[in-house]
């Protein structure tokens, strides 16, 4: 089944203390992007990957780092979490450039106390 | 810089009401257009989606959007609303320039009452 698979889906954390959220994809996209979702904010890009090794900021970056290493892999990092980013994490891919549509996982549940 | 106005922020309807739901973009370009829902507790799913042609394009469970260019708005409808259509909706668009960039609306929550 084509999709893309968030881990892990809820997430409770503290001030600091590291943490990884991983995203995968079978579908062998080459864009991949992490968006955060707030109340009355909608969804807001953090960043995304046009291809292996190539990565860009997008609207709200700070505090976060990613990587891509492999096709079907992008990892979002919080090296020193906040409160602030206590949100809903989406992970999403595309084919390529000229399709546009965006398929998105499940969701990540982020709370940083 | 493209942005989405969603100008419904809490719309609840009786079953069987139909249903509009606005959505604004800023940019002057080509863009392509989006509708996406988000039920309970799940992940975005894509609705319908505008890239060229026929301004009045058909999605699933029997949604519509119209691409009124001159207006620079992409309503979505529907004739006929039920219980299952209670979800945040969120119209999104990207340019050519920025392909791999969805930017979203602030969405629209929808509840319809039985």
């Amino acid at each position: 089944e084509a999709q893309v698979t968030q881990n892990p889906r809820y997430l409770i954390t503290v001030t600091g203390k590291k943490l990884t959220v991983t995203c995968s994809q079978n579908m062998n996209h080459e864009y991949m992007s992490w968006y955060r979702q707030d109340p009355g904010l909608g969804l807001r890009q953090i960043y995304y990957s046009m291809n292996v090794e190539v990565t860009d900021k997008g609207d709200v970056p700070e505090g976060y780092k990613v990587s891509r290493k492999e096709k079907r892999n992008f990892p979002l990092i919080l090296e020193s979490p906040s409160p602030n980013q206590t949100s809903l994490y989406f992970c999403a891919s595309q084919f390529s450039l000229a399709t546009y549509e965006q398929f998105f996982g499940p969701g990540t549940r982020l709370t940083v106390l | 810089a493209q942005s989405v106005s969603q100008h419904n922020h809490h719309v609840i309807l009786s079953e069987a009401a139909s249903l509009e739901l606005g959505c604004n973009y800023s940019y002057g370009g080509t863009v392509n257009l989006f509708w996406y829902v988000q039920y309970p507790g799940q992940h975005l799913q894509l609705l319908l989606k505008y890239f060229s042609g026929d301004p009045l394009v058909k999605g699933i469970k029997g949604f519509e959007a119209e691409f009124i260019k001159s207006k620079f708005s992409f309503n979505l409808r529907k004739p006929s609303v039920q219980w299952s259509d209670t979800a945040e909706y969120f119209c999104a668009v990207t340019t050519t320039g920025t392909a791999s960039k969805l930017t979203f609306g602030t969405g629209t929550r929808l509840q319809v009452t039985l």
